[in-house]
């Protein structure tokens, strides 16, 4: 399976301020996605990136809160905009070799908004 | 729409204790079924999949078996160790969405 990293592994950060997390994958993958956990919940999935295109978001998510890039095929970074507490979660990217491919999950990113 | 229903935990055993985490989904057509498994502070790892009916996933020592007719993918362990306390995840997957779609997760915590 393919070995991805997520940057940074944690942080804490202020109301109003904004986040990017970046997360590298070490082969090339068609498929990239972008997950939540809420503190002791299950993962809900905030979008699929697309590379060359703009990301496809679930119900509930919407560009202005969450953009997402992903310039090639091994790279996606998300950013949490406008950060309040409630935001504060664990975010982690997931990778598939195509559409309906196991996925396999980065690390994740510890967010903590004060 | 499709769901996955985990049984409620959180689950504490004794060490070489048998394991079952109850899990139900429903879909239409035929997903595939995965347990993923998180252990404290790191990100979530695929424990075992199986893609259509009757096949049985297995993975250190941990087995499931895809029943379309109970629409039931139960995570069994014959005994269970202190290093699989985690919290656990079923989840399913169509291809043609390609997400995932997860249960609530069950905290499994084994004493010695």
């Amino acid at each position: 399976s393919a070995v991805i990293s997520q940057k940074p592994s944690r942080d804490i950060c202020q109301r109003g301020t904004s986040l990017t997390i970046q997360c590298q994958v070490d082969s090339q993958v068609t498929m990239m996605f972008w997950y939540r956990q809420q503190p002791g919940q299950s993962l809900t999935l905030i979008a699929t990136a697309n590379q060359g295109s703009e990301a496809t978001y679930e119900s509930g998510f919407v560009i202005d809160k969450f953009p997402i890039s992903r310039p090639n095929l091994t790279f996606s970074t998300l950013t949490v905009s406008n950060m309040s507490p409630e935001d504060s979660s664990i975010y982690l990217c997931s990778v598939a070799a195509n559409r309906e491919a196991t996925q396999y999950f980065g690390p994740g990113t510890r967010l903590l908004v004060l | 729409g499709d769901s996955v229903t985990q049984m409620e935990g959180p689950v504490t055993l004794s060490e070489e204790a048998f394991l079952t985490i109850n899990c139900t989904y429903t879909a239409t057509g035929y997903p595939s079924l995965f347990w993923y498994v998180q252990y404290p502070g790191e990100g979530l790892q695929l424990l075992l999949k199986a893609t259509k009916a009757d096949d049985k996933g297995s993975n250190k020592g941990f087995e499931a078996t895809y029943r379309k007719e109970t629409t039931s993918f139960h995570l069994e362990k014959g005994s269970v160790q202190v290093s699989d306390s985690a919290v656990y995840f079923c989840a399913l997957s169509k291809g043609s969405q390609g997400n995932l779609i997860f249960g609530k997760g069950t905290k499994l915590s084994v004493k010695p």
